[in-house]
């Protein structure tokens, strides 16, 4: 079964830092670009990074610029949210999505795990 | 970074059609199209539809996405109660070099 699980979730002080695990099982974790989402309390969706399969490619939504880092370990089928300098407005459930790529395009978020909750506040 | 629009709801009695709309312009909607997301209270996001209209594996054919220039459409035919949710769309902005999504759309069956 192809599933993604996110972890790593909690309370956290505005200015300090969280990491968000994201463990991948069930298909071959190292051939897919894998993105970041999160959805705030009562509000829509909003992606937040993107990684490609080795790594050497990475995208940011402005507000998490120099803040967030994502990153992978495709030998432990892993993604990764280093989130920095939290914000009461990071406070979200945060989604890890693998992407669907057809002929260099990214073309969807095919596979979504439930989801973990972060809230930022003293 | 600028989203698309979609309207914030939707209501169609049941056994209707629905025609959710996604407006972006020629760097995101208009250049790939856009893909489409179900998402129930309390649950992840389901993807309806990839950027190139065509649906994931399980996704029953009363979902049809479209797309003219930079709008994006997805129409639910002979609608059922559990259709009932948000509709987001996505995609990818080549200037932004981002995801964008829309505010989605609350689909309401009567």
């Amino acid at each position: 079964e192809v599933q993604l699980v996110e972890s790593g979730g909690g309370l956290v002080q505005p200015g300090g830092s969280l990491r968000l695990s994201c463990a991948a099982s069930g298909f071959t974790f190292s051939t897919y670009w894998m993105s970041w989402v999160r959805q705030a309390p009562g509000k829509g969706l909003e992606w937040v990074a993107l990684i490609k399969q080795d790594g050497s490619e990475k995208y940011y939504v402005d507000s998490v610029k120099g803040r967030f880092t994502i990153s992978r370990d495709n030998a432990k089928n892993s993604l990764y949210l280093q989130m920095n300098s939290l914000r009461a407005e990071d406070t979200a459930v945060y989604y890890c999505a693998r992407e669907d790529v057809q002929y260099q395009t990214l073309n969807g978020m095919d596979v979504w795990g439930q989801g973990t909750t972060v809230t930022v506040s003293s | 970074q600028a989203g698309l629009t979609q309207p914030p709801s939707v209501s169609k009695g049941l056994r209707q059609t629905a025609t959710l709309t996604c407006s972006g312009n020629s760097n995101n909607v208009g250049d790939q199209g856009a893909a489409w997301l179900q998402q129930h209270q309390g649950h992840p996001p389901k993807l309806l539809s990839y950027r190139n209209n065509n649906r994931p594996s399980g996704i029953s054919e009363r979902f049809s996405a479209s797309r003219s220039g930079n709008t994006a459409s997805l129409t639910i035919t002979g609608l059922q109660p559990e259709d009932e949710a948000d509709y987001y769309c996505s995609a990818w902005d080549s200037s932004l070099s981002a995801w964008v999504f829309g505010g989605g759309t609350k689909l309401t069956v009567l």
